[in-house]
């Protein structure tokens, strides 16, 4: 499977814990978001990386979401402390820039985070 | 900032009927225009899209025309299936290479044989 990857595809944890989850983008995309999507509501843009470097961070994300791309291949994306408003499916997306501004991003299936 | 307004759901058609989703924008510049699809179980994907003004994006049927004069981009099927039944986000980006996509709100289709 050639597709945008991500793990856990769920977790439930209790409020105050730690939580991380990974994106593995498609081989050679240089590109890769993190969106997060409630019930109901369309996805809202978090964070993106063009290669390794965050280019862009939005003030949803509060100092407790905490992201990476340390090789500027997987991501991941770390929660601290957790609370009951975390609770949300975190999408990961990647793309590449270079084949022109075609505006397709690439979609996991998500991870699914639920705090008791 | 960017926005996306988008016809709110559900909506339920017979098959075979005609589909309109309504979706208008607010954004400053030049955008580029979406549609993405979420079939049950499945990841987001993209459905169409459109980079200028009267561009036509069609797929699978499905079409919507860019109105910059109306900020509008509504999607359009001739004829749905019980296998269109998904939800719908119309969204934009910025364009000039900035991917970063703004979404409405989704609209859930479902189709009755």
């Amino acid at each position: 499977d050639t597709g945008v990857s991500q793990d856990p595809r769920h977790k439930i944890t209790k409020r105050g814990q730690n939580v991380t989850f990974r994106c593995d983008p498609i081989s050679e995309h240089n590109r890769l978001y993190w969106y997060r999507q409630t019930l109901g509501q369309g996805p809202e843009f978090l964070t993106y990386f063009q290669n390794e470097a965050q280019l862009e961070k939005s003030r949803l994300l509060s100092d407790r979401f905490s992201a990476e791309r340390p090789k500027g291949s997987f991501s991941t994306l770390e929660i601290q402390r957790t609370e009951q408003g975390d609770s949300a499916m975190y999408l990961c997306a990647s793309s590449h820039r270079d084949r022109g501004n075609t505006g397709e991003l690439f979609f996991g299936e998500g991870s699914r985070l639920t705090v008791l | 900032g960017n926005s996306v307004t988008q016809m709110e759901g559900p909506v339920t058609l017979s098959e075979e009927a005609f589909l309109t989703i309504n979706c208008t924008y607010t954004a400053t510049g030049y955008p580029s225009l979406f549609w993405y699809v979420q079939y049950p179980g499945e990841g987001l994907q993209l459905l169409l899209k459109a980079t200028k003004a009267d561009d036509k994006g069609s797929n699978k049927g499905f079409e919507a025309t860019y109105r910059k004069e109306t900020t509008s981009f509504h999607l359009e099927k001739g004829s749905v299936q019980v296998s269109d039944s998904a939800v719908y986000f119309c969204a934009l980006s910025e364009g000039y290479g900035n991917e970063k996509l703004t979404f409405g709100t989704g609209t859930r289709l479902t189709i009755i044989p």
